[in-house]
């Protein structure tokens, strides 16, 4: 089946520092990649779609300058979270939809994020 | 704003019991729903889905009825094992593609010996 891989799984940073996650669709491509954000023992929520090739959409409330997309290839999205601050602290996970039928994604195993 | 939501948010089951765990949607266009499991530090499972033209679905030990009339979704599990203890999520799609899918809350599944 369809797989996707994140990385990194975990990471500690700095505050004031960014950091990049990654995306990879390993064996379709992905038209279509979705970014989720999820604090503790809450649901996932939507930060931003984007589309190969194209700028990426962003959920109302969600700072495009702080939360970089880059979608530049039918395999690979990445986010990058810039001057991270501890309240950037999250699970960030991503999904990817590519020749799929409407609606079906494939998610990734998330990127726990700690920024002391 | 138009969300899926569960009715629980936790659900404490005996090993070998069936676990019902149920989930209200609010947009009457979406034409798609998931549920997905999620244990502890990974990204959500795919389980099973839906389309809304049907109204049940059934995969192993597990299955799905969608009640459209009241836009109600909910996931059966039958003979309930420790292994499937984990946050069980909704979600919903509207018929459109490229379009991000809608989580519910969640409800966490305890499953004891």
């Amino acid at each position: 089946g369809a797989v996707v891989s994140q990385h990194p799984s975990r990471v500690i940073c700095k505050s004031g520092t960014s950091v990049k996650i990654e995306c990879r669709s390993l064996d379709f491509q992905a038209t279509t990649m979705f970014w989720y954000r999820q604090f503790p023992k809450q649901s996932l929520m939507l930060m931003a779609t984007s589309n190969e090739g194209s700028k990426a959409t962003y959920e109302q409330g969600v700072e495009k300058d702080k939360f970089l997309i880059n979608h530049a290839s039918l395999t690979l999205s990445t986010l990058t979270v810039t001057s991270a601050h501890p309240e950037d602290s999250s699970f960030y996970i991503c999904s990817a939809a590519g020749s799929q039928p409407t609606g079906e994604s494939t998610f990734g195993s998330g990127t726990r994020l700690t920024v002391v | 704003g138009e969300s899926v939501g569960l009715h629980l948010p936790t659900l404490s089951v005996q090993e070998g019991d069936n676990s019902i765990i149920n989930c209200a949607y609010s947009n009457s266009a979406s034409d798609y729903f998931i549920w997905y499991k999620q244990e502890s530090g990974k990204g959500p499972q795919f389980i099973i889905d839906i389309r809304s033209n049907m109204d049940k679905r059934q995969g192993q030990r597990v299955t799905v009825l969608l009640n459209k009339t009241v836009k109600h979704l909910s996931l059966q599990i039958a003979a309930t094992q420790p292994g499937d203890s984990a946050v069980y999520f909704c979600a919903e799609s509207p018929n459109q593609a490229g379009t991000a899918l809608i989580f519910g809350k969640g409800t966490t599944l305890s499953v004891s010996s």
